[in-house]
């Protein structure tokens, strides 16, 4: 069993304040960090996939950074804004596309 | 380009029932995996399809088994079914197997609910 950690599980946040999440995985054999956005009734929507340590990747108002030496990655989220709200996973592949999900932070934007 | 798909969105079976879930992977996607996300977990990996054989597999009982045909859809069967089998499935597609920085691209689920 691989234990992939996110945290914290929930967050309510009021609409235009930055927010951050954390996703920490074992720092051994490291392949690749991927983030996830999933809204309610929908599929889960690839954000950002992170492979080198000390990567940083921005989308829009959406970043996240990467450090494997420590095994953490962190998602910002700047000026949230209501259509952000959504559960946000991290996933850890392992032997080939053998991925081990994080149990998500539930992200609620208060407009 | 459709996206990934699955069939049916929702299903009610009853224990001991066996039941088959279906999936279509993005155009130009050959390898599809196949989640189990249980109410308030992450996803959980069942097994990966490629070349129509499963590559790799998570910890699931024989119960799971799966298929892949050669249009690259695929289907999970689920034997002798658990009220614990209660959850939502995903299928989820790729380009190609063995690469881990390959993003996967999600379905919207099938709802499974055994009483």
């Amino acid at each position: 069993i691989l234990n992939v950690e996110q945290s914290p599980q929930s967050l309510h946040v009021q609409e235009g304040d930055s927010t951050n999440f954390t996703c920490s995985f074992p720092s051994s054999n490291f392949y690749a960090l991927h983030w996830y956005r999933w809204e309610t009734a929908k599929s889960p929507e690839a954000l950002f996939v992170m492979t080198l340590n000390g990567d940083e990747k921005k989308k829009g108002r959406i970043s996240a950074t990467l450090n494997t030496k420590e095994g953490y990655s962190y998602l910002y989220i700047k000026g949230s804004q209501p259509e952000d709200s959504a559960t946000y996973l991290c996933a850890f592949p392992r032997t080939g596309n053998q991925f081990y999900f994080g149990t998500g932070t539930s992200l609620t934007v208060i407009p | 380009d459709a996206g990934v798909t699955q069939s049916p969105t929702h299903l009610i079976k009853t224990r001991g029932q066996q039941v088959t879930l279906r999936c279509s992977p993005k155009s130009g996607h050959d390898t599809v995996s196949w989640y189990q996300q249980a109410l308030g977990q992450g996803p959980q990996f069942i097994f990966q399809y490629y070349e129509e054989e499963e590559r790799q597999r998570g910890n699931f009982p024989d119960r799971f088994s799966g298929h892949q045909f050669p249009n690259y859809s695929s289907e999970l069967n689920v034997n002798a079914l658990l009220l614990g089998d209660s959850a939502l499935y995903l299928c989820a597609s790729s380009p190609t197997t063995g690469g881990s920085s390959y993003e996967q691209y999600f379905g919207p689920g099938t709802r499974l609910t055994v009483t």
